[in-house]
């Protein structure tokens, strides 16, 4: 069973902390995903890599920088927290003909 | 652009009630269909791919190109049915970008 981890379930930070949110997938997938999560507005992608070192921007990438130093890790970093990035933030991967796992979800919170 | 559109943000029925959560595409191609399930407290899971032709959960859906939709259906609705819903298209630009409506959120009243 395709096990995609999550480090934090909450976190509460303060504008402009820099932030870290870390995924780790245990199915050697090449895909990593970031999405938010917000009422309303269904999932919007942020970034995604297809392999260790390549990343590419999804639909609002703003505020948001990524690292994929090793395949089973993404990472999604907040460079300065804005209150607007408060939100629920799921990590997912994709391999070969398997549909999308996610993770548990960070609920971020930036006061 | 792709585009994936659920128009009910909510729907509440009565259990033992049929259930329908629409679902409807823009692509002009062969879309490759999902829908994904969030029960309470749990992570986002596939529920069923258009694909497959399976029924899970007593849940169905079928591909209606000529109408461009992918609504979700199950006869007798359960309160263990009561979750957040997305219908999701698989981007076919090579890469693995799924494109998500914005969920409907399935209530089974007792």
């Amino acid at each position: 069973d395709v096990k995609v981890t999550q480090s934090s379930r909450y976190l509460v930070k303060r504008t402009g902390e820099k932030v870290f949110l870390e995924c780790v997938q245990d199915m050697d997938h090449e895909n990593m995903f970031w999405y938010r999560q917000d009422p309303g507005l269904g999932l919007r992608l942020i970034y995604f890599s297809y392999d260790v070192k390549m990343k590419e921007k999804g639909d609002i990438p703003e505020g948001y920088s990524v690292s994929r130093e090793k395949k089973e890790r993404f990472s999604l970093i907040l460079e300065s927290a804005s209150t607007n990035q408060t939100s629920m933030y799921l990590c997912a991967s994709i391999g070969g003909n398997s549909p999308l796992h996610f993770g548990n979800g960070t609920r971020l919170t930036v006061t | 652009a792709q585009r994936v559109t659920q128009p009910e943000k909510l729907l509440s029925v009565f259990k033992g009630a049929p259930v329908e959560l629409k679902c409807n595409y823009s692509y002009s191609g062969s879309p490759e269909l999902f829908w994904y399930v969030q029960y309470s407290r749990q992570r986002l899971q596939l529920l069923l791919r258009h694909i497959s032709r399976e029924s899970i959960k007593g849940f169905t859906a079928d591909l209606n190109k000529g109408e461009t939709s992918f609504h979700l259906k199950k006869p007798f609705a359960q309160e263990e049915d009561s979750a957040m819903y997305y219908c999701a298209h698989k981007g076919t630009s090579g890469t693995y970008k799924y494109i998500f409506g914005t969920g409907t959120r399935l209530k089974v009243l007792a």
